[in-house]
């Protein structure tokens, strides 16, 4: 059973378009994160839901929106993709909020914009 | 600021040998500082971590060390395998509520 499961796994898109990325976790953890992996593989955290409500939201454009219906899951929307949103997008939960637990990652979303 | 820096950003070893990675922090309240382990094509995993009331934790062949007073730790692998190739990420608790990570480090290791 996977712990943290994100879909798709590979998404190809024109740019303008708007997509959608889904994650959840079945670890009972309160916390869920967006990351973003560039080409150069540098790991840059975008948001954080902990119980619904958003905690931390980096300098992220307004075109990332992400949404949490409930603490097990953590959607990222985003809108008039760019090149510059290619990329790896992992989801992750974690037990705290604190950033002092282990980050427990989704098998990530390729985004390949066009 | 919030800073987590890592070298070398690549590192290449015989089997067998050692592997030494180090990074420093910038916050001085950091106190949870995670490593995690990235095969190709895969997601990071955590494979050790220390919290800032330790000095060194060991887990088999990986151990880690911490210098809390000069913002200092590092991941030290020993009898280094082929399976052992990946890139390497330490990372910082960060103003008490989220994890930053350094720019990872790739490791080579050669039979």
């Amino acid at each position: 059973d996977t712990a943290v499961s994100q879909t798709p796994k590979y998404l190809v898109t024109q740019m303008g378009n708007d997509k959608s990325i889904k994650c959840e976790q079945n670890l009972g953890h309160d916390t869920m994160y967006w990351y973003k992996q560039d080409s150069k593989k540098f790991l840059k955290i975008m948001f954080s839901y902990n119980n619904k409500e958003l905690i931390i939201n980096e300098t992220v454009p307004n075109r990332f929106s992400p949404k949490s219906p409930d603490k097990a899951h953590l959607n990222l929307h985003i809108n008039s993709l760019e090149l510059g949103d290619s990329a790896v997008y992992f989801c992750a939960s974690s037990q705290d909020r604190g950033g002092r637990s282990p980050l427990h990652f989704g098998n990530g979303t390729r985004l390949t914009v066009t | 600021g919030e800073n987590v820096e890592q070298h070398p950003s690549t590192l290449s070893v015989q089997e067998g040998d050692s592997a030494v990675i180090k990074c420093t922090y910038s916050d001085s309240a950091s106190n949870y500082f995670p490593w995690y382990k990235q095969e190709l094509g895969k997601r990071p995993q955590l494979i050790i971590d220390i919290r800032s009331n330790v000095g060194e934790k060991k887990d088999q062949r990986i151990a880690v060390t911490l210098n809390k007073t000069a913002k200092h730790f590092s991941l030290h692998i020993t009898e280094t395998q082929p399976e052992d190739s990946a890139v390497y990420f330490c990372a910082a608790s960060v103003g008490g509520f989220k994890t930053i990570f350094g720019a990872g480090t790739r490791l080579f290791v050669k039979a």
